[in-house]
């Protein structure tokens, strides 16, 4: 079966400072991966997605970036944090075929507060 | 292009009373159709998906939903609420047949479930 691993599962960062959350994925190959930010009491908002290796499409400007080096991991980074990354940070994977969109996968999410 | 709507932010009901939870889309193509879980500081769960198959749609948990073409809605409906839904759900839609890769995601109803 598949499974889907985030970590750190919780973060406290001072502002200025650099960050990398991980996620992997196992069971599959191939899969589209995700990245999410949720707000305190608010919906999710699409960062990155990855339909291939090397391939990251942004979807709002900001000072963070995606990388996937590898099939089934997927990197949000940032160079230096600002107040406003503080949110609850989602990775997730799916499928979508010519036949429509496949359920999408969530990870437990990482907590990150920036002070 | 493809939007949904969550029309209540909030809703309430007593514990063993029904839940109706409502969501419109709007899509130019077939769409695909999700309902999501979400208990605090957990990642997102699937309670049931719509893939132009049936149009009544049984999840987990007792959960049921209702493709309604003509009126673009997919409902999400509980017979009976337990104290243990109490949470947020998500109404997401994805025109995976389009050629998109993304998942467009309502803006969440807070479940609260009443003693």
């Amino acid at each position: 079966s598949q499974t889907i691993h985030q970590w750190p599962a919780t973060l406290v960062q001072p502002v200025g400072s650099p960050l990398s959350l991980e996620c992997t994925v196992e069971g599959t190959s191939n899969p589209n991966l995700y990245w999410y930010r949720q707000a305190a009491g608010r919906g999710l908002q699409l960062l990155f997605y990855s339909v291939g290796i090397g391939q990251i499409s942004s979807e709002v400007p900001q000072n963070l970036s995606a990388s996937r080096p590898q099939d089934r991991q997927f990197i949000l980074s940032s160079k230096k944090l600002l107040l406003s990354d503080s949110g609850f940070y989602l990775c997730a994977w799916s499928f979508i075929t010519g036949l429509g969109a496949y359920e999408q996968y969530f990870g437990p999410g990482t907590r990150l507060t920036v002070t | 292009a493809q939007s949904v709507t969550q029309l209540d932010s909030h809703v309430s009901v007593s514990e063993g009373t029904p839940v109706l939870l409502r969501c419109n889309y709007s899509s130019s193509y077939s769409p695909s159709l999700f309902w999501y879980v979400q208990h605090p500081n957990k990642g997102l769960q699937l309670l049931l998906k719509y893939t132009s198959a049936a149009t009544l749609v049984k999840g987990i948990n007792g959960f049921e939903a209702e493709f309604k073409k003509s009126e673009t809605s997919f409902h999400l409906t509980k017979p009976s609420a337990h104290m243990s839904d109490a949470a947020e759900y998500f109404c997401v839609v994805s025109d995976g047949a389009s050629g998109t890769y993304k998942y467009i995601f309502g803006t969440g109803t807070r479940l609260k479930v009443l003693a």
